[in-house]
């Protein structure tokens, strides 16, 4: 069965120290995308950033990184620098193969910044 | 610009009503999803489209339905409102089709609250 397991229900992290969302994954297809987005307090979902499975370099985007481990099917989120406005619900997803935009979503973590 | 715009973005109805929310892009995105937003379990796929007259169940469809009769439109139906379908919805698309790879990313509308009393 394909799915995503986001461990950390809540986190808190400091003001401009960098922290790590967890985020594994379960697919016996060769071929996926794995994408990170974000939910504010507001309530839209903002695309954070994606990494294919065949990609040789982890994905970067500004403040964001993925630190994909094939081997062990993590995709971690990496946000360095964290700012307050950066407190929201973050969402692992992955998109199984030829499946079109279709994303299976984790259960989220909640990440506080505190000043 | 382009936009993918949901309404209601609150209801409030009663058990046993039939509900449509709507859901309208102008990506001009052959893909649209609806996904249901619930406290522990993240987003469900609901029912999805990859194309005009072209409708699928997802995770959890069950009392819900869907027709795609244009590109820009996906409705979703309650039936049968219950108490179990309150919760948020997101209607969300994408291009490219079925067969499509790479990062075909989710563009989601902003949301549409239900309460089903």
């Amino acid at each position: 069965a394909q799915k995503i397991t986001q461990t950390q229900p809540g986190m808190f992290v400091q003001e401009k120290e960098a922290v790590t969302l967890d985020c594994t994954y379960d697919t016996s297809d060769p071929s996926y995308g794995l994408f990170w987005y974000k939910q504010p307090s507001s309530g839209e979902m903002i695309f954070l950033i994606y990494q294919g499975s065949y990609d040789q370099q982890n994905a970067t985007e500004g403040r964001y990184s993925l630190n994909f481990q094939k081997a062990r099917k993590s995709a971690n989120l990496v946000i360095s620098a964290s700012q307050l406005g950066d407190s929201a619900m973050y969402f692992c997803a992955m998109r199984p193969l030829n499946q079109g935009g279709k994303l299976i979503f984790g259960q989220g973590t909640e990440l506080s910044v505190k000043p | 610009d382009a936009e993918i715009t949901q309404s209601p973005r609150h209801k409030i109805t009663e058990t046993g009503r039939q509900v449509t929310l709507a859901c309208h892009q102008t990506w001009n995105h052959n893909n649209m999803f609806w996904y249901r937003q619930d406290l522990g379990h993240g987003l469900r796929l609901i029912h999805y489209s990859y194309g005009v007259h072209d409708t699928n169940k997802g995770e959890v469809s069950d009392g819900y339905s869907v027709s795609r009769s244009n590109t820009e439109d996906l409705p979703l139906t309650l039936e049968s409102a219950a108490s179990s379908q309150t919760s948020v919805y997101f209607c969300a698309s994408s291009g490219g089709g079925q067969g499509s790879s790479g990062a075909n990313v989710l563009t989601f509308g902003a949301g549409s609250r239900l309460t089903v009393l």
